[in-house]
C-alpha cells in the first residue's frame, strides 16, 4: 500500500519552461489536493478536487492548472514557470467519511532558475 | 469561505515547561479541525482531530487540544514538553460537507530550550 506518490521530487526547471507534478493515491480518496509550501506561509491550497471529474481553485490559483482524470490521479501543471514558484509541493487525499484522516505525499522540491 | 489563524508564529519555551499553541479558525459552516507537525525536513504528521463529539482531544505524543465553538478556537497544549517536541505545529480546518476545502494555518514553530 504506497499510499500517496509525488514525483517528481526534485526537479530544476528554467524560467518559462512547463512542466506536470504527478500525483497518485491507491486508497480510493475522493478528494484530492494540491499545496505549496513556503517559509512563513504555511501550507497554501492552490487547487483542489472533491472527485473525479471537478476540480476548484484555492486560495493561490494562478500560474497553475489542475487535471483530475480518474479518482486516483490529481496532476499539477505549471505552463509557464516563474521563480515564485519555487517552492515546496504537497499533494494530499482524503476519505470522505468517518475519520477524516488526510494522507500527504513526501512532497516535491521544485526551484526554478 | 474558511480561513485559519495561527496566533503566534514562534513559541520558545523551556523543557518541561507547559505550551499552548493558539489557532482560531473562521467558517460558516461546521467543520472538522486538525493539528498536525512538521520536524525539519520531513512531510507532516497528524497529531490529532476533532470530528464529533468531546472538546477535548488526546493526540500523539502527550498533546491535547480543546474545541471551543463560541470562541472558535481549537488550542493545542501540552502541559510538559521535551526537547523532541521543537518542531512546526500546523492547525488545519475542514468543511463538514459541501466543498471539501482544506485550509491550513502558517505553522507556529515551537522551539524548546533546554
Amino acid at each position: 500500500n504506497a499510499g500517496v506518490t509525488q514525483t517528481p521530487k526534485f526537479q530544476v526547471l528554467k524560467t518559462g519552461q512547463s512542466m506536470t507534478l504527478q500525483c497518485a493515491q491507491d486508497m480510493n480518496h475522493n478528494s484530492m489536493y494540491w499545496y505549496r509550501q513556503d517559509p512563513g506561509m504555511g501550507l497554501r491550497l492552490i487547487y483542489y478536487s472533491a472527485s473525479e471529474g471537478t476540480t476548484d481553485k484555492g486560495e493561490v490559483p494562478n500560474g497553475y492548472n489542475v487535471s483530475r482524470l480518474n479518482k486516483r490521479e490529481f496532476s499539477l501543471r505549471l505552463e509557464s514557470a516563474a521563480p515564485s514558484q519555487t517552492s515546496v509541493y504537497f499533494c494530499a487525499s482524503i476519505y470522505r467519511g468517518l475519520g477524516n484522516t488526510i494522507y500527504f505525499g513526501e512532497g516535491s522540491w521544485l526551484t526554478v532558475v | 469561505a474558511q480561513s485559519v489563524t495561527q496566533l503566534d508564529s514562534q513559541v520558545p519555551v523551556f523543557e518541561e515547561a507547559p505550551v499552548e499553541l493558539r489557532c482560531n479558525y473562521s467558517s460558516s459552516v461546521s467543520v472538522y479541525l486538525f493539528w498536525y507537525v512538521q520536524y525539519p525536513n520531513q512531510g507532516l504528521q497528524l497529531l490529532l482531530k476533532y470530528l464529533s463529539g468531546s472538546t477535548l482531544v488526546k493526540g500523539i505524543n502527550g498533546f491535547e487540544a480543546e474545541f471551543n465553538k463560541s470562541q472558535t478556537s481549537f488550542h493545542l497544549r501540552k502541559p510538559s514538553v521535551h526537547i523532541s517536541d521543537t518542531a512546526e505545529y500546523f492547525c488545519a480546518v475542514r468543511s463538514q460537507g459541501g466543498s471539501e476545502k482544506l485550509v491550513f494555518g502558517k505553522g507556529t514553530k515551537l522551539t524548546v530550550n533546554p
